[in-house]
């Protein structure tokens, strides 16, 4: 069965930074591009950005709307997945996501408050 | 960036009854590989955004054949038949053709 648990949210002031941890399970990890997606509440979901697979040298791509600010990363090794948060503002405020390629499968969320 | 336009914004339905939700997207979603990466997904209370249809048409694994979609180019349609207590709940488009991949603002099925 396949899994995601996202964890390490909570609250941050403004200017912070914070690390998410997504733990896969139940698929040959490298095999798969995996994303982070975020919803601010009540709102659409927003694609933050991914990194591929291993046929594609873990390569990555992001959102121009976090570029430079936030930074995808995995560690094939224990199957995990992360997204680094810099320079947090008001406005990253939201459940964050992670998911499979083509969106199949999305983990539980964390929410992440960025707030004095 | 694609922006993806659902309408109509909220729907209410009988159970039983038959929606239709519309997607259009700001151009067109045909990928040059000519797949069309244009899916729906089901945000039910208080849980994650689940994939029902990816590339236009195509349920994902156990999805009933009460959901179907259509479509091509930039106009999608969601179509719920025999709609069910279980099928309320926020319904997204959202598209993969381009980057950034992005999503319609939602359509909230909520009962008569």
């Amino acid at each position: 069965e396949v899994k995601l648990l996202e964890s390490g949210g909570g609250l941050v002031q403004p200017g912070g930074s914070m690390r998410l941890s997504c733990a896969a399970s139940g698929f040959t990890f490298t095999d798969f591009y995996m994303y982070w997606i975020r919803q601010p509440a009540g709102k659409a979901p927003e694609w933050l950005g991914f990194i591929r697979n291993k046929a594609n040298g873990y390569t990555t791509e992001y959102n121009p709307s976090v570029k430079g600010r936030f930074t995808i990363s995995r560690d094939n090794t224990q199957n995990m997945l992360y997204l680094q948060m810099n320079t947090l503002r008001a406005e990253d405020t939201a459940t964050y996501y992670c998911a499979r390629m083509g969106f199949d499968y999305w983990g539980q969320g964390v929410m992440v408050t960025v707030s004095s | 960036d694609v922006v993806m336009t659902q309408t109509p914004v909220s729907l209410s339905v009988s159970l039983g009854g038959q929606v239709s939700i519309s997607c259009r997207s700001s151009q067109s979603l045909v990928h040059n590989n000519g797949n069309t990466y244009l899916s729906w997904y089901l945000q039910k209370p208080g849980q994650s955004p689940q994939l029902l249809i990816y590339k236009v048409s195509n349920r994902f694994s156990g999805i009933s054949d009460r959901f179907s979609g259509s479509g091509s180019g930039t106009d999608f349609t969601l179509k719920i038949s025999r709609v069910e207590p279980d099928d309320l709940g926020v319904y997204y488009c959202g598209q993969g053709t381009q980057y950034p991949n992005t999503f319609g603002a939602g359509t909230k099925l909520e009962l008569k």
